[in-house]
């Protein structure tokens, strides 16, 4: 089983409707989840941080967390062109303790058909 | 956001050759960098991570010797890659931790642009 699982896609999203990407992780213990934006050819844009179970808004970007399914999400409402890129989930292991180094998954190509 | 900085953005070399790839964080303190490496089409692997004023802990598999880390400052990191060889052509990106008190910051980590090197 992989640390963190990503499905790798592509996930097609008509403009305008809701993305929804999903991201499960293996350490039970774990602490803090990231979504990083990933363009082509370009280095990762951190999105969003959830740290306690539930639901975090942020504009038009809605991570959910729930610990106990070990299980993160990312929902990109109205979704728009300029979304269409890789997103990556990454999660502080709690074995990291010390170290906070980031687990990351193999990413989602998210691509938002106009 | 915090900013990160990297330089150079792209370097071709030879092989053989040694190449310094530089990350700074420009607005914020950084005792904690990471270097990572990404090949086409696979996800980011962390090569090592490197603390102010000490030794950078390599992840398995990654030669230090190889891959030589100084973190000298709080807002500069290198990391060289001697004796480079045609497989070690890769993007090679840094994050520096944010420990900026406040809510929410916590231990984000933001990440460089990237350095494209090519070894021919």
């Amino acid at each position: 089983q992989k640390e963190v699982e990503q499905n790798s896609g592509p996930l097609s999203v008509p403009e305008g409707a809701i993305a929804s990407l999903n991201c499960t992780y293996s350490d039970r213990g774990s602490q803090s989840f990231f979504w990083y934006r990933q363009y082509s050819g370009k280095s990762p844009e951190l999105i969003m941080s959830i740290y306690s179970n539930g639901d975090k808004e942020d504009g038009r970007f809605t991570a959910q967390l729930n610990k106990a399914s070990q299980y993160v999400s990312l929902l990109i409402r109205d979704s728009q062109p300029s979304d269409s890129a890789t997103y990556l989930c990454a999660v502080n292991k709690a074995s990291n303790f010390g170290n906070e180094k980031l687990t990351f998954g193999t990413g989602t190509r998210l691509t938002i058909i106009p | 956001g915090a900013v990160v900085s990297q330089h150079p953005s792209r370097v071709i070399c030879k092989s053989g050759t040694s190449v310094k790839i530089e990350c700074r964080s420009l607005d914020f303190q950084a005792t904690t960098m990471f270097w990572y490496r990404q090949f086409p089409k696979q996800s980011l692997m962390l090569m090592a991570t490197s603390n102010e004023g000490s030794k950078a802990t390599y992840e398995q598999g990654v030669e230090k010797d190889k891959f030589l880390i100084n973190h000298a400052s709080l807002t500069l990191s290198t990391l060289t890659v001697t004796s480079a060889h045609p497989e070690d052509s890769s993007f090679y990106i840094c994050s520096a931790r944010d420990w900026r008190t406040g809510p929410g910051a916590q231990e984000t980590q933001y990440f460089g642009p990237g350095t494209r090197l090519l070894v021919l």
